[in-house]
């Protein structure tokens, strides 16, 4: 089984500020890892994503994560943010075999202050 | 433009009266899935579908229904809604290689009162 901890629920952050939205997940097996964005009464959409290789990646929207196999985490970072980043972020994980499911994080709304 | 509809978009309904959700895509996806939100509980998800005649049960299936007679349509079925059922409900769609990007709708917000 897998789960997923993002410990932040809301992170209120200045514009222009660097921001670093946390996720530390828990499974059995080897998992993808995705970050997903949901505006303002949207639906969530991909924001990047890891599967293999590097373990840096890049993202939409100048978002970037890091995959630490020895902590687990995946922590989703941005350097300078927006007004327009103002969204709720959704870290997920899905198994490597079996069923292509995502289990999702609690999320974390982030707040951009102009 | 490839996308996933759901409909209503909103929805007002009473206790124990029928209701169904309907999901479709255009993106000739194998799977399909169901998910609540929930404040502070995150997105879980209610029933998927690898493919046309193929559903299972996902975390939270209690009081739903789904079907897949067809690809492109996943329609969730509360025969008798409660009001702890009231949610924030998202419907999504992906090819089923594991680790491909999940294409969500817009969602549904219902009340049952």
């Amino acid at each position: 089984a897998q789960s997923v901890t993002q410990l932040d629920s809301q992170v209120p952050v200045f514009e222009e500020a660097p921001v670093e939205l946390r996720c530390n997940y828990s499974s059995s097996v080897s998992v993808y890892l995705f970050w997903y964005v949901q505006y303002p009464n949207q639906g969530l959409q991909l924001l990047l994503k890891y599967l293999s290789g590097s373990t840096l990646v890049k993202g939409i929207n100048g978002f970037e994560a890091e995959f630490n196999k020895s902590q687990t985490s995946f922590h989703l970072r941005k350097p300078s943010v927006h007004i327009s980043d103002t969204a709720e972020y959704f870290c997920a994980v899905s198994a490597l075999t079996g069923a292509n499911n995502l289990f999702f994080g609690t999320g974390t709304r982030l707040t951009v202050i102009p | 433009e490839a996308q996933v509809t759901q409909n209503p978009r909103y929805l007002i309904t009473v206790t124990g009266k029928k209701l169904t959700v309907t999901c479709s895509q255009n993106m000739n996806h194998e799977y399909m899935s169901w998910y609540r939100q929930d404040p502070g509980l995150g997105l879980r998800q209610i029933y998927y579908s690898m493919n046309v005649e193929v559903t299972d049960k996902g975390d939270v299936p209690e009081g739903y229904k789904v079907s897949r007679k067809e690809k492109r349509n996943f329609p969730l079925i509360l025969e008798s809604p409660s009001p702890n059922q009231t949610s924030l409900y998202f419907c999504a769609s992906s090819l089923r290689n594991r680790g491909t990007e999940a294409f969500f709708g817009q969602g549904t917000r219902l009340t049952v009162v």
